[in-house]
């Protein structure tokens, strides 16, 4: 089944504990990103990737890093969390771009203490 | 920059009562990609419908349909015959071709969909 999946869907942690959310496609797509969702202000792109060792921000990218050393993965890491980071996370795959329809993970729930 | 402004924070009509969701767009760009996206209560981000600037045919899928007008730069969703499953969050969104569809997507705030019995 092609899908889109990241881990953990739900997370409580405390300010300052570095913490990283996997995502991983297997649809063989060369473009991956990440959003955030907060109420009243939809979905916010962090990062993304059009390829393997490439990666660049989104409209808000201050506190998080990413990686793609493979083609599949592209986790989102904090390495500092703090409470405005609090939020619903996606991951999302497309097959060559922001321009094609994305497939979108079923979320992460983050709550920073 | 690019920009989606969905004006209706919240919608709430009757079941069986034909309804649109309203998108607004900016872009510099004349190749953009306009998108809609469903999330009902479960959570997931479900994609509908992609629409490109120099296809401003309108679309009809079932009881969904969409107008894409560049002279007004909206990209409107119309549901017809509503009913309870359409309840969800709707999202409009926008990617520019400058990049070679290396850019980002920049979404609008959303558009609660309630839909009584």
């Amino acid at each position: 089944e092609a899908q889109v999946t990241q881990n953990p869907r739900y997370l409580i942690t405390v300010t300052g504990k570095k913490l990283t959310v996997t995502c991983s496609q297997n649809m063989n797509h060369e473009y991956m990103s990440w959003y955030r969702q907060d109420p009243g202000l939809g979905l916010r792109q962090i990062y993304y990737s059009m390829n393997v060792e490439v990666t660049d921000k989104g409209d808000v990218p201050e506190g998080y890093k990413v990686s793609r050393k493979e083609k599949r993965n592209f986790p989102l890491i904090l390495e500092s969390p703090s409470p405005n980071q609090t939020s619903l996370y996606f991951c999302a795959s497309s097959l060559s771009g922001s321009n094609q329809p994305q497939h979108f993970g079923d979320g992460t729930r983050l709550s920073i203490l | 920059a690019q920009k989606v402004t969905q004006a209706q924070t919240e919608i709430s009509v009757v079941e069986k009562e034909d309804v649109t969701l309203d998108c607004v767009y900016e872009t510099r760009d004349t190749t953009y990609y306009l998108f809609w996206y469903k999330q009902p209560p479960s959570g997931e981000l479900v994609f509908l419908i992609r629409r490109n600037s120099f296809d401003e045919q309108n679309e009809i899928s079932g009881r969904y349909s969409w107008n894409f007008q560049k002279s007004t730069s909206s990209f409107n969703f119309t549901i017809t015959a509503s009913q309870v499953v359409d309840s969800a969050v709707y999202f409009c969104a926008l990617s520019e071709a400058s990049g070679g569809g290396a850019d980002g997507l920049t979404f609008g705030k959303g558009t609660h969909l309630i839909i009584q019995p």
